[in-house]
C-alpha cells in the first residue's frame, strides 16, 4: 500500500525567506505526485504535479518542487515566501495503474512580516 | 464554471439521524471520490467510483454509503449519524488515469 510522509505539521518562515516542505513517499511503481494547496475554509487546488517527465516540476504561485527516485522524495520549493502563501500544503500520490490517491497529513505554512 | 459543487455546505444532525451529501461535477469527469478531513489526519478516504454505476471502499467506509446513478453525481449517506462523523467533507473528481484531483468546497456536518 502507498503512503505519503509529511515532515513537519507546521513550518513557520519571514516573509521574504526560502520555502521548504517536505514529502516522502513509498510506492512499489512509479507513482503520479501531486502537491495541492488549501486556504481556510476552502477546497483543495492543485500547486504542481509530477507525471514521469520532468523531475524538476513548476507550479502556480512561484512553486517548484523535484522529484529524487533514489531517495523516494518530492519536496515543494518557493525562493521568496509571500503572506499569500500562508496555508495548508498537502502532498498525494496516486499509483499510475490504481484509481484513487492517498494523501500526507498536511502541513500548515506561517509567513511572519 | 461551476466545476465540483457540494450541497449542502453546513449541516447540524442528531446522533442516529440520517442525511446525503450531493455531489455534482460538469467537468465529464470518469472518477469521483469522497474524502472526510480531520485536524491533523489529512484527507482519508471514505468511498471512490470509477465510473457511473460503480462504487468501491475507502479507507474509512464504515458507517457511510454512496451511490453513481449518473455520471455527473456521487451522493454520500450517512445512514444513522454518529458523533464520530462531524467532519469537513469533499468530494472531489479526476479524468481517467490523469490523476489531478478536482475539488469542491467542502460540506461541514457536525453530528450532536
Amino acid at each position: 500500500a502507498q503512503s505519503v510522509t509529511q515532515l513537519g505539521s507546521h513550518v513557520s518562515v519571514s516573509e521574504g525567506a526560502l520555502v521548504l516542505l517536505r514529502c516522502n513517499y513509498s510506492s512499489s511503481v512509479p507513482p503520479y505526485l501531486f502537491w495541492y494547496v488549501q486556504y481556510p475554509n476552502q477546497g483543495l487546488q492543485l500547486l504542481l504535479k509530477y507525471t514521469s517527465a520532468a523531475t524538476l516540476v513548476k507550479g502556480i504561485n512561484g512553486f517548484e518542487a523535484e522529484f529524487k527516485k533514489s531517495e523516494t522524495s518530492f519536496h515543494l520549493t518557493k525562493p521568496s515566501a509571500h503572506m499569500s502563501d500562508a496555508a495548508e500544503y498537502f502532498c498525494a500520490v496516486k499509483e499510475t495503474n490504481a484509481g484513487k490517491s492517498t494523501f500526507g497529513d498536511g502541513t500548515t505554512l506561517t509567513v511572519k512580516p | 464554471n461551476a466545476g465540483v459543487t457540494q450541497t449542502p455546505k453546513f449541516r447540524v444532525l442528531k446522533t442516529g439521524q440520517s442525511m446525503t451529501l450531493l455531489c455534482a461535477q460538469d467537468m465529464n469527469h470518469e472518477y469521483m471520490y469522497w474524502y472526510r478531513q480531520d485536524p491533523g489526519m489529512g484527507l482519508r478516504l471514505i468511498h471512490y467510483s470509477v465510473g457511473e454505476g460503480t462504487t468501491a471502499k475507502g479507507e474509512v467506509p464504515d458507517g457511510y454509503n454512496v451511490s453513481r446513478l449518473k455520471k455527473q453525481n456521487f451522493l454520500l449517506g450517512l445512514e444513522s449519524a454518529a458523533p464520530s462523523q462531524t467532519s469537513v467533507y469533499f468530494c472531489a473528481s479526476s479524468r481517467q488515469n490523469t490523476g489531478e484531483l478536482f475539488f469542491g468546497e467542502g460540506s461541514r456536518l457536525t453530528v450532536l
